[in-house]
């Protein structure tokens, strides 16, 4: 059973241009987590989604992120007009289930460095 | 969330057992505790997970007490590989790991 896949693993853009992370759950797996990791410091809780709906973006920045996670394919995290403030590290992680009041473990992707020059 | 509150490093020997405590006064009646650890330039990856009492698996130990304001990862006879920073986490699925546990292991 693969893990977690994220793409690409490096990713460099300028300021002002597009980013497009990608991210495929473990089989099986229908919830979908994002997490951005600044320099020396943990993860931090992007948005979770589950197929076709965004279920909690309550981390993730008011302007130019956005998620998705559709029927078929990939999550996507894109970034728009990237800045240098947003070179960082996106992990992915995928749960099978969420129950409601408890945790369902999380598995995490190897993660996707962003550079913005 | 719950906030949890744990050393910023610690240094082992190898074949030493390592014990990392975390502090999680305000957890909520629902709240798992769960630990991750991570390498550089790698995603965190999941250790251990428990409720209540005492856990055990191939990897690791974990211990937390009747009132669950703490818990307790217990690494028997670390290795060098082992050196990796150790997060404690406390919540739903919003996981919001702090700086973690650095652990050192050294020959």
């Amino acid at each position: 059973n693969a893990g977690v896949m994220q793409n690409p693993r490096h990713l460099v853009r300028r300021r002002g241009q597009e980013a497009r992370l990608r991210c495929s759950p473990m089989k099986g797996h229908s919830h979908v987590y994002w997490y951005r990791q600044l320099p020396e410091e943990g993860l931090k809780f992007m948005v979770y989604l589950q197929k076709e709906n965004i279920i909690d973006e309550s981390g993730m920045p008011k302007e130019r992120f956005s998620a998705e996670f559709p029927k078929e394919g990939p999550s996507i995290l894109r970034i728009q007009q990237v800045v240098r403030g947003d070179s960082a590290a996106y992990f992915c992680a995928s749960s099978p289930r969420q129950g409601i009041g408890d945790t369902d473990t999380q598995y995490f992707g190897p993660g996707t460095r962003l550079t913005v020059l | 969330l719950a906030k949890t509150t744990q050393p910023i490093s610690m240094d082992s020997y190898e074949g030493q057992e390592v014990n990392i405590t975390c502090s999680h006064n305000n957890i909520a009646t629902n709240d798992y505790i769960t630990w991750y650890q991570q390498f550089p330039s790698q995603g965190p990856r999941f250790i251990i997970q428990g409720y209540k009492t005492k856990v055990t698996n191939e990897v690791a130990s974990l211990f937390i007490p009747a009132d669950r304001k703490s818990s307790t990862l217990s690494l028997p006879r670390v290795s060098l590989s082992d050196t990796a920073v150790y997060y404690c986490l406390v919540a739903g699925y919003a996981l919001n790991f702090g700086k973690g546990t650095s652990l050192l292991v050294t020959p």
